[in-house]
């Protein structure tokens, strides 16, 4: 079964600085999709950024990024630029053959004005 | 497009009683998944619907079941309740099951058992 591992269970920044979210998984499966979801204090949550794994090329969003390392099942987050309204719960997600979504137990992010 | 709603967003229920949560996804989606999201377990997949047939299914007890009508709508029930069903349960809907369609993510019910 796929597990996702997200180590940091809570982060602080400072508006306008850069962090990065770390999320590691397990799988044997080769062809699969890895996402960061964002869920704000009460509101929806909504897809910040995708990677498919078939892609070498680390998948970019504005200010949000990604460093995705196959071998080494790894699939960081980074926000450029902070802004208050980045403050939420992120979750990291697996989805392979499988199809459901696998998530991780996620990183409360808080940025600080 | 109105988004994913579900209803009702915030409901008590007493141990053994039953609940039935609804799911109204995207107009034009097909496949509603539901999700459980505790502080302790975090977010766990509980079944996904398409075309009004069970896709797939997490590891959650027989006590909770599901269903999806014509219009795709879906509604998921949860029987003799249990302190440990206090939750946020979300659903979500995507196009078409599969490999990959993104998921769109309704505000939640919260469940409360008392």
């Amino acid at each position: 079964a796929q597990t996702v591992t997200q180590s940091q269970p809570e982060m602080s920044v400072q508006e306008a600085e850069t962090v990065t979210l770390s999320c590691t998984y397990d799988t044997s499966e080769n062809n699969y999709y890895l996402f960061w979801y964002k869920q704000p204090p009460s509101r929806q949550m909504i897809l910040v950024i995708r990677q498919e794994a078939y892609k070498q090329q680390n998948a970019t969003e504005n200010r949000f990024s990604v460093n995705f390392q196959k071998a080494a099942k790894s699939f960081s987050l980074k926000i450029s630029d902070s802004q208050l309204g980045d403050t939420a719960m992120y979750f990291c997600a697996f989805q392979g053959g499988s199809e459901k979504l696998v998530f991780g137990k996620g990183t409360k992010l808080t940025v600080n004005p | 497009k109105a988004g994913v709603t579900q209803t009702p967003r915030y409901l008590i229920k007493t141990r053994g009683q039953q609940v039935t949560l609804s799911c109204s996804p995207i107009s034009g989606h097909r496949s509603v998944s539901w999700y459980q999201q505790t502080p302790g377990q975090g977010l766990q997949f509980l079944f996904e619907y398409f075309s009004e047939t069970q896709r797939n299914k997490g590891n959650f007890p027989g006590r909770f079941s599901g269903r999806q009508f014509s219009n795709s709508r879906s509604e998921m029930n949860v029987s003799t309740l249990e302190l440990g069903d206090s939750a946020l349960y979300l659903c979500a809907s995507s196009t078409a099951g599969g490999l990959f369609y993104e998921q769109y993510f309704g505000p939640g019910t919260r469940l409360t058992v008392t």
